[in-house]
């Protein structure tokens, strides 16, 4: 009973460095997401993708990239780590079969800190 | 700017108490709403939907939600030490993306 497995859980880079994080879901859902959460500044959308094959940017897409490898599975990769990008980042799936009424479940996140 | 708006708190409240937790959003499509319940160093969980005006009520939980309004809240009744938490409001704008508040800290006292 995983639900949203994110991978790894803690990880610190120094300023250049590059990474993926990686997230996959075992729940069957179509969509899947990526959010970084800030200290006073809530949760905010990085990426999305609405189904297998696509993405689309959200609040927040610089400085990532990301990859719907397959239904399962979606990670987002730093090219060039920057401090700014501290920070914890949460997954997400949801089933979403259009309108927006089905609920997204979380993984446990990755708490990444950059020197 | 599609925003989510909460009142940050904290809001303080007695065990077996009624706490009120208030959001605004300023899309008027909005068609469904969710709160989260978010643990200090933990991920968010649902703990309710709601999606026409009026009340849901789940256990101690009820969401509650004006659309003319623009307004959801979440009451929690009998509230125990173990509520004590951030409450995430989330909106969806009939699209695939959340929007979400910045949460509101709950603390309850025994």
């Amino acid at each position: 009973n995983a639900g949203v497995t994110q991978t790894p859980k803690f990880q610190v880079l120094k300023t250049g460095q590059s990474m993926t994080l990686q997230c996959a879901q075992d729940m069957n859902h179509n969509s899947m997401y990526w959010y970084r959460q800030d200290p006073g500044m809530g949760l905010r959308l990085i990426y999305y993708s609405a189904s297998e094959g696509t993405t689309d940017k959200g609040e927040v897409p610089n400085g990532y990239n990301v990859s719907r490898l397959n239904k399962r599975e979606f990670s987002l990769r730093l090219e060039s780590a920057a401090p700014s990008q501290t920070s914890v980042y949460f997954c997400a799936s949801n089933l979403n079969l259009g309108g927006g009424y089905q609920p997204q479940h979380f993984g446990d996140g990755t708490r990444l800190s950059i020197l | 700017q599609k925003e989510v708006e909460q009142n940050s708190g904290p809001l303080s409240v007695p065990e077996g108490a009624i706490a009120s937790l208030n959001c605004t959003y300023s899309d008027r499509v909005s068609q469904s709403f969710f709160w989260y319940r978010q643990y200090s160093g933990k991920s968010p969980e649902l703990i309710m939907s709601i999606y026409s005006n009026g009340d849901k009520e789940d256990g101690r939980f009820t969401a509650q939600l004006n659309k003319a309004s623009q307004y959801v809240s979440l009451l929690i009744r009998d509230s125990q030490p173990s509520d004590s938490a951030t409450y995430l409001c989330a909106v969806n704008q009939a699209g695939t993306a959340l929007i979400f508040g910045k949460g509101t800290t709950l603390s309850v006292s025994s």
